[in-house]
């Protein structure tokens, strides 16, 4: 199974502070790479597909991009309603495998 | 308005089984795969496996090949999971997830159903 290391685990930071969240693939996935926002007692909701794209309805402030076997999640301005887990998942081969989530707080 | 609608909490006895069901609307059933994932108390996402409404297909990662059966009745637009033989560590929500046909992401989620093993 394709290994997806997600990093930071936790991270606290300001609004509208820059936020980056990265996974580190365990081989070669190509774009295959989906990012996903978890609130509290909530089900995941899609924001990046295709390591880049973005989903529909998901504000601008969010991208994703890749540099070989690494992605990134960044969110440009924090605002109050990003806080929540986020979780990287690789759609290259099954089975989909998920990063270990990043839980992001405000400072 | 795309919505998964999951059954409600369940409780289960060691060595018993549940079945949970996902209801889907606002698009068609046929069209694209239905995932399931697990998420264990304040733990990350695992992936259970998909099935193909439209055939019957289905694929389960390795370590759930014996715990779960996907099922799927295109009359009702409903998925189900069951879990059999249950134990501890099947106390977990269980989350339905649409995806494309042509690519592994999940694009909707239903609301999740808490399952709790207990004697």
């Amino acid at each position: 199974d394709i290994q997806m290391t997600q990093s930071p685990a936790s991270l606290s930071a300001s609004l509208e502070e820059i936020v980056t969240i990265t996974c580190q693939a365990s081989q070669d996935i190509g774009n295959w790479l989906a990012w996903y926002q978890q609130k509290p007692g909530k089900s995941p909701q899609l924001l990046i597909y295709d390591a880049t794209s973005l989903a529909d309805g998901v504000p601008s402030r969010f991208s994703g991009s890749r540099s070989g076997t690494q992605y990134s999640l960044k969110i440009s301005r924090l605002q109050v309603e990003d806080i929540g887990s986020y979780y990287c998942q690789q759609a290259h081969s099954n089975p989909p495998t998920f990063g270990g989530g990043t839980k992001l707080e405000l400072k | 308005e795309v919505q998964l609608q999951q059954s409600g909490p369940e409780v289960g006895r060691p060595g018993s089984s549940v079945k949970i069901s996902c209801k889907a609307s606002g698009y068609t059933f046929t069209d694209y795969v239905m995932n399931w994932v697990k998420q264990s108390p304040g733990q990350g996402l695992e992936w259970i496996g998909w099935i193909d409404p439209e055939y019957g297909s289905t694929d389960y990662a390795e370590k759930f090949k014996k715990k779960a059966t996907l099922t799927a009745d295109t009359s009702s637009s409903t998925a189900y999971i069951q879990l059999s033989s249950l134990t501890s560590e099947d106390t977990a929500t269980y989350f339905c997830a649409r995806g494309p046909i042509y690519n592994n992401f999940f694009d909707y989620w239903g609301q999740g159903v808490m399952v709790t093993v207990s004697s």
